[in-house]
């Protein structure tokens, strides 16, 4: 199975703030890569597919960016909306699997 | 994008079963591969298993091989897991989640139900 290891587990931030959230992937996973975010009580939300490509409807404040075995989610200006956890997600075998979360949190 | 509606969970003795169910509507069905992912309380996600779009073709996790069976229903637009053998650490919250494109395999999941939590205590 491919491991997702995402850092930091949790991160503190103001809005305004720019945030950037790692995956490791391992094995590498070429560019086959997607971001979630999951507020509470909420289902999961696709920000990010093949690993830098924006899904419809999500501001652009978000950006994906990586290959192989390292890749990064980027929210450019924090929102008051972005306080959530995000996941990374492989795509290139199965099991498909997910990284461990991050959560955002308002400092 | 599609809506998903989950349903079919609730309280089971270890070692019970359930069969869960999730009704899609405003897409075609048939055109995309589905999956299940999990959600243990407080945790992340697990990917549990994924069908075609035709369903010939299926996919599990090892955490579940031999206990779940994912299945579909194209003319009635649902999808289903049926879950035998259920142990303590299957206690979740459910989802469903629609493939973003393809219909063969489950890559991206751009629509997800509501989820279903499935308790296994006794």
């Amino acid at each position: 199975d491919i491991q997702m290891t995402q850092s930091p587990s949790s991160v503190s931030a103001s809005v305004g703030d720019r945030v950037t959230i790692t995956c490791r992937a391992s094995p590498g996973t070429s560019t086959w890569l997607a971001w979630y975010q999951q507020k509470p009580g909420k289902a999961p939300k696709l920000l990010i597919y093949a690993a830098s490509s924006l899904e419809s409807g999500v501001p652009s404040r978000f950006s994906g960016s990586g290959s192989g075995t390292e890749f990064t989610l980027t929210i450019s200006s924090l929102q008051p909306e972005d306080f959530a956890t995000y996941f990374c997600q492989q795509a290139n075998s199965f099991p498909r699997t997910f990284g461990g979360g991050t959560k955002v949190e308002i400092k | 994008e599609g809506q998903l509606l989950e349903s079919g969970g609730g309280l089971v003795q270890p070692g019970g079963s359930l069969r869960l169910s999730c009704a899609a509507s405003g897409f075609t069905f048939s055109r995309y591969a589905m999956s299940w992912v999990r959600q243990a309380p407080g945790k992340g996600l697990e990917w549990l298993s994924g069908i075609s779009g035709y369903g010939d073709s299926t996919y599990l996790a090892d955490s579940v091989r031999g206990r779940f069976t994912i299945s579909r229903d194209n003319s009635k637009d649902t999808l289903y897991l049926q879950m035998n053998g259920l142990r303590g650490e299957d206690t979740a919250i459910y989802y469903c989640a629609k493939d973003r494109l393809s219909r063969n395999y489950p890559y991206y999941f751009d629509s997800w139900g509501q989820g279903t939590l499935v308790t296994v205590s006794s």
